[in-house]
């Protein structure tokens, strides 16, 4: 079946810090990746994503890229804001399982000024 | 484009009672998603309505039931309310048949 496995947190950095948090996956199909930020009392937003190897999503100065040959999609910002204090989940969509996200289990991350 | 939005935010209920979530999906999205979101189990699939039929099942008791209307709405409901269904409930629609799916803001669902 499908899994995504992301770097355990809390993660607690400060200002201008280089962030990564890691993400690796089991698919059975050719999935698209994604990386979802949550807020403190809000909802999922979509991040960044790549739907195929080699494909690197950016975003707010986040970017990660899809990695076949090791099944990672590692997220990496050079250098982090206070604003960018949230959780941060890694996420699969899977064609050959109708599409449906799996996602991991969340990083927290906290960016002290 | 107005975005996802879901009703109420927040609920109270006791043990026991019945609740009905309800989701708006963007306008011209036809499939819509529900997710369970717990500090211990993670965010976890519930199920997916697509032109009023359910097309996808999470690995949920049967307390917890979906439909979808003509317009794409979507309710959820949870019978027989336990303590262990607190959670913040997230519903998500996206376009046919693609990968991206547009979370609204949740519904934090508290059982006393």
């Amino acid at each position: 079946g499908n899994s995504v496995t992301q770097m355990e947190g809390p993660v607690t950095l400060s200002e201008e810090a280089f962030l990564t948090i890691n993400c690796t996956y089991t698919a059975t199909g050719y999935p698209s990746l994604f990386w979802y930020v949550q807020y403190p009392g809000e909802g999922l937003q979509l991040l960044l994503k790549a739907t195929k190897a080699d494909d690197k999503g950016s975003n707010k100065g986040f970017e990660a890229t899809y990695r076949k040959e090791t099944t990672s999609f590692h997220l990496e910002k050079g250098s982090v804001q206070v604003s960018d204090s949230a959780v941060y989940f890694c996420a699969l969509s899977d064609p050959a399982n109708d599409y449906k996200l799996s996602f991991g289990a969340g990083t927290t991350v906290t960016v002290r000024a | 484009k107005a975005g996802v939005t879901q009703t109420p935010r927040y609920l109270i209920k006791t043990r026991g009672q019945q609740v009905t979530l309800s989701c708006s999906p963007i306008s011209g999205h036809r499939s819509v998603s529900w997710y369970q979101q717990t500090p211990g189990q993670g965010l976890q699939f519930l199920f997916e309505y697509f032109s009023e039929t359910q097309r996808n099942k999470g690995n949920f008791p049967g307390r917890f039931s979906g439909r979808q209307f003509s317009n794409s709405r979507s309710e959820m409901n949870v019978s027989t309310l336990e303590l262990g269904d607190s959670a913040l409930y997230l519903c998500a629609s996206s376009g046919a048949r693609t990968n991206e799916q547009f979370f609204g803001p949740g519904t934090r669902l508290t059982v006393l």
